[in-house]
């Protein structure tokens, strides 16, 4: 069964430096997403993303934030100067909408942020 | 806005115990409706899913029926084994908001032999 994978598993950065966690969705899928999880707390949306631009963007995603798919295949997420805050889980997923009813995301096993 | 609503946990078991996760939800249009599992070490994986009012997702035992009256999306397993033991989320989705999710604060359920 086709999966989303993401590197690296676990991404330990200095805070104020930049970084880029990597995602390859499902490849016939067209919708994508990202999302964050802090330890002990639920699953956030941050990022969706249709047609090579941002459909819809939570609070969270401010200007520190950004997404790319530099090459058709890959789906980034980029945190410009990292803050201690941003230290959580980061799923990313994808779904092929069906035109009359919602198909359902498939989600990567994660990449684990700690900022330092 | 839209928010999902689930017991809190942790919910110990022993096996062959019935299981029942009550979930419920707040939404300004007509949602569809996910059971998320995220087993120890491992990412969010779709469980079941509903995109209806009486409508009932099952999967590997598992059943949720979308109530629209109650705003209820209960997850229920008749007997349950050890490897259950895992994160679930109740989480749903609506079309004018890119399809994004919207998750409960999960429930960690364990499963004692």
């Amino acid at each position: 069964e086709p999966e989303v994978t993401q590197t690296p598993s676990h991404q330990v950065t200095q805070m104020g430096q930049e970084v880029i966690l990597r995602c390859v969705p499902i490849s016939n899928h067209l919708y994508f997403y990202w999302y964050r999880q802090i330890l002990g707390q639920k699953v956030e949306f941050l990022v969706s993303f249709y047609n090579n631009e941002i459909s819809e963007k939570s609070e969270i995603f401010d200007d520190q934030f950004s997404v790319e798919r530099p090459d058709g295949s890959n789906f980034t997420l980029k945190i410009r100067s990292t803050k201690l805050e941003d230290s959580a889980m980061y799923f990313c997923a994808s779904s092929e909408r069906g035109r009359f009813y919602n198909q359902p995301q498939h989600f990567g096993d994660g990449t684990r942020l700690s900022i330092l | 806005g839209d928010s999902v609503t689930q017991m809190e946990g942790p919910v110990t078991l022993s096996e062959e115990a019935f299981l029942t996760i009550n979930c419920t939800y707040t939404a300004t249009g007509y949602p569809s409706l996910f059971w998320y599992v995220q087993y120890p070490g491992e990412g969010l994986q779709l469980l079941l899913k509903a995109t209806k009012a009486d409508d009932k997702g099952s999967n590997k035992g598992f059943e949720a029926t979308y109530r629209k009256e109650t705003t209820s999306f209960h997850l229920e397993k008749g007997s349950v084994q050890v490897s259950d033991s895992a994160v679930y989320f109740c989480a749903l989705s609506e079309a004018d908001s890119s399809y994004k999710l919207i998750f409960g604060s999960g429930t960690r359920l364990l499963v004692r032999p």
